[in-house]
């Protein structure tokens, strides 16, 4: 089973535009990190967040964590058509870390 | 520095073959990940190592082999392939899951018929 649950699927913005991606996981963390896939490429790390973190920011990506809510989230400002590609998120749960448990993606297309 | 080398990038398979998946990675990381990626889904963990001569199940094992005999390598077999395990095949790995993401490799696409 899945541990996070991106939402929504799938994501159609204009260029420019912002876009904001949400993950919800079920049990407790160590991190959670975001990934991003190009077509038909491997995944490429994003940005890691710790459990006692609650926002980071990396150039255009901006990250939340409520721990409380189990949930974060992925804001790409400015958002460019290079920015097209699914996103995911993966967390490195409590006492069974040591791995990642990735969530189903969303699928961002940026129009120009 | 390669990163993280897979091999092969492709292949097809008959049903009940069996073959080997090699995964590189010249970063000295210790922990390495084998996924499998199948279309409109997340990646799911199948095999993972967490140093030299360690091995450990992942969420979906069954079919598969592994070792990690050295360090920089580890690879992922298949004794009798299913049409099942047809899917895109990512290897990854990490210095220290704590405070570092993963590293992918740039996947081995597998089609059984």
């Amino acid at each position: 089973s899945q541990q996070g649950e991106e939402d929504p699927q799938a994501l159609s913005i204009q260029e420019g535009e912002n876009a904001t991606m949400n993950c919800s996981y079920k049990t407790s963390i160590n991190n959670l990190q975001w990934y991003r896939q190009n077509s038909g490429r491997g995944l490429v790390h994003l940005i890691l967040i710790r459990s006692n973190e609650r926002e980071k920011h990396s150039g255009r990506l901006r990250v939340t964590l409520d721990t409380s809510k189990k949930s974060s989230s992925l804001l790409i400002t400015a958002s460019r058509a290079a920015d097209t590609a699914s996103y995911f998120c993966a967390t490195d749960r409590g006492a069974a870390g040591n791995k990642l448990t990735f969530g189903g993606g969303t699928r961002v297309l940026v129009k120009p | 520095n390669a990163g993280v080398t897979q091999t092969p990038k492709f292949r097809v398979l008959k049903t009940g073959q069996s073959m080997t998946l090699l995964c590189a990675q010249d970063m000295n990381h210790e922990y390495m990940y084998w996924y499998r990626q199948d279309p409109g889904m997340g990646l799911r963990l199948i095999h993972y190592s967490v140093g030299e001569g360690t091995t450990a199940k992942g969420e979906v094992p069954d079919g598969y082999n592994v070792s990690r005999l050295k360090k920089q390598n580890f690879l992922l077999g298949l004794e009798s392939a299913a049409p099942s395990q047809t899917s895109v095949y990512f290897c990854a790995s990490t210095l220290d899951t704590l405070f570092y993401g993963y590293t992918f490799g740039s996947g081995t696409r597998l089609t059984v018929v």
